[in-house]
């Protein structure tokens, strides 16, 4: 298994334009997660999602969407890039059915620069 | 609202030496709680958990008990190696709503020199 992959590795990008983290998991996991990882702040909550066609907000939502078509991917949707989503982005996945849907699994994180 | 919060790092400390992290937590309900490690260059991996008071998780030399009575979750180890250097974060699930959603703490960058 690849576990949790999330392409690219890196971006820059201008303020104003619009971009799409990917991310995918070949675990059958039902629950997925975005975060976005600022110094000082942790890991804070972007969106998720329980399952295919399911996704509600997390902590920051404002300025970016999501979808989830399939059990597999969950891409992250920059609308209009701002300077202040400059961060690393990690997806998460988790499965309820074991007893451990709190156990998530991360990917390895996309390093965005907005300039 | 629930929260996390850590002591503030870096921690720097020698081969061989005591380690402990604090992590104490705010939170309503019975939240399950996590420590996470981030390597350099990677993402975060689960290091250890556990689901309720007086619970301790351990893995990899670490442990961590659960004390509801102090709402704590403080990180040790007896005899850090280099290749513990890290950043560590605590976290906790997000209430009794069982989605998956974590709430960590602002991490704390352990450094370990040989």
């Amino acid at each position: 298994n690849a576990g949790v992959t999330q392409t690219p590795k890196f971006q820059v990008l201008k303020t104003g334009q619009s971009m799409t983290l990917q991310c995918a998991q070949d675990m059958n996991h039902e629950y997925m997660s975005w975060y976005r990882q600022d110094p000082g702040m942790g890991l804070r909550l972007i969106h998720y999602s329980v399952g295919a066609g399911i996704t509600d907000q997390g902590e920051v939502p404002n300025g970016y969407n999501v979808s989830r078509s399939t059990t597999e991917d969950f891409p992250l949707r920059l609308l209009s890039a701002a300077p202040s989503q400059t961060s690393v982005y990690f997806c998460a996945s988790s499965d309820p059915s074991t007893g451990a849907r709190d156990e998530q699994f991360f990917g390895p994180g996309t390093r965005l620069t907005v300039l | 609202g629930n929260s996390v919060t850590q002591m503030e790092g870096p921690v720097t400390l020698s081969e061989e030496a005591f380690l402990t992290i604090n992590c104490t937590y705010t939170a309503t309900g019975y939240p399950s709680l996590f420590w996470y490690v981030q390597y350099p260059g990677e993402g975060l991996q689960l290091l250890l958990k556990a689901t309720k008071a007086d619970d301790k998780g351990s893995n990899k030399g670490f442990e961590a008990t659960y004390r509801k009575e102090t709402t704590s979750f403080h990180l040790e180890k007896g005899s850090v190696q280099v290749s513990d250097s890290a950043v560590y974060f605590c976290a906790l699930t997000h209430g009794s709503s069982n989605t998956g959603k974590l709430i960590f703490g602002q991490g704390t960058t352990l450094q370990v020199k040989p």
